[in-house]
């Protein structure tokens, strides 16, 4: 059964810490995406990955920035946490070049910045 | 740019009812495909159903089925026989051809199905 897992399912962080929220999937997949979910706006794509090494910029990505060291790692940080990135944030990966396979996503990580 | 438009924020319904979710898609792509993906208050996102924009029949996943107007840039999800565990949040989504790798989604509609 796929799977992609994320590190947690609740987190709470001061402004200005270093925040990392992790996302890993066991299905060999290239692609790695980050998106946030706040009510009324549905999901906004803050960064993706197509490769080990490789990322791009989504639609929102100023705060944020990601890693990818492992092709099943993808890891978003908050540089310095600010009560504006209090929201719920989903990791999804996808099979590469497939345009009609669909994202397998992550239980999501609630956080909330106080 | 790409936009999706899902106009109905709450839904409600009587279970075994047939329901409809509207969702619009704004695009300049020839090429594009859309997504509804369902989440439960669990969190975890679900697809359940995709349609290309050169498929020529509306696609259907058991009690799922697109019902895609092109020229209406319209692509509504069908639920028949609603169930007490239909009731989420459901998202319309759409990839086009330029960054045909990611997802643009729309706002959501809450579906409550009643007994």
């Amino acid at each position: 059964d796929v799977k992609v897992t994320q590190s947690s399912r609740y987190l709470v962080k001061r402004t200005g810490e270093k925040v990392f929220l992790e996302c890993v999937q066991d299905m060999d997949h290239e692609n790695m995406f980050w998106y946030r979910q706040d009510p009324g706006l549905g999901l906004r794509l803050i960064y993706f990955s197509y490769d080990v090494k490789m990322k791009e910029k989504g639609d929102i990505p100023e705060g944020y920035s990601v890693s990818r060291e492992k092709k099943e790692r993808f890891s978003l940080i908050l540089e310095s946490a600010s009560t504006n990135q209090t929201s719920m944030y989903l990791c999804a990966s996808k099979i590469f070049g497939v345009s009609y396979n669909e994202q397998f996503f992550g239980p999501g990580t609630r956080l909330t910045v106080l | 740019a790409q936009k999706i438009t899902q106009t109905q924020p709450g839904m409600f319904v009587q279970e075994k009812e047939a329901v409809t979710l509207d969702c619009t898609y704004d695009t300049s792509d020839q090429s594009y495909g859309l997504f509804w993906y369902k989440q439960p208050s669990s969190g975890e996102m679900i697809f359940l159903i995709y349609q290309g924009s050169y498929d020529e029949q509306n696609a259907t996943e058991g009690r799922y089925s697109l019902n895609f107007q092109k020229a209406r840039k319209s692509a509504n999800l069908v639920i028949s026989a609603s169930q007490l565990g239909d009731s989420a949040m459901y998202f319309c989504a759409m990839r086009g051809l330029q960054g045909a790798q990611k997802l643009v989604f729309g706002q959501g509609t809450r579906l409550t199905i009643n007994p």
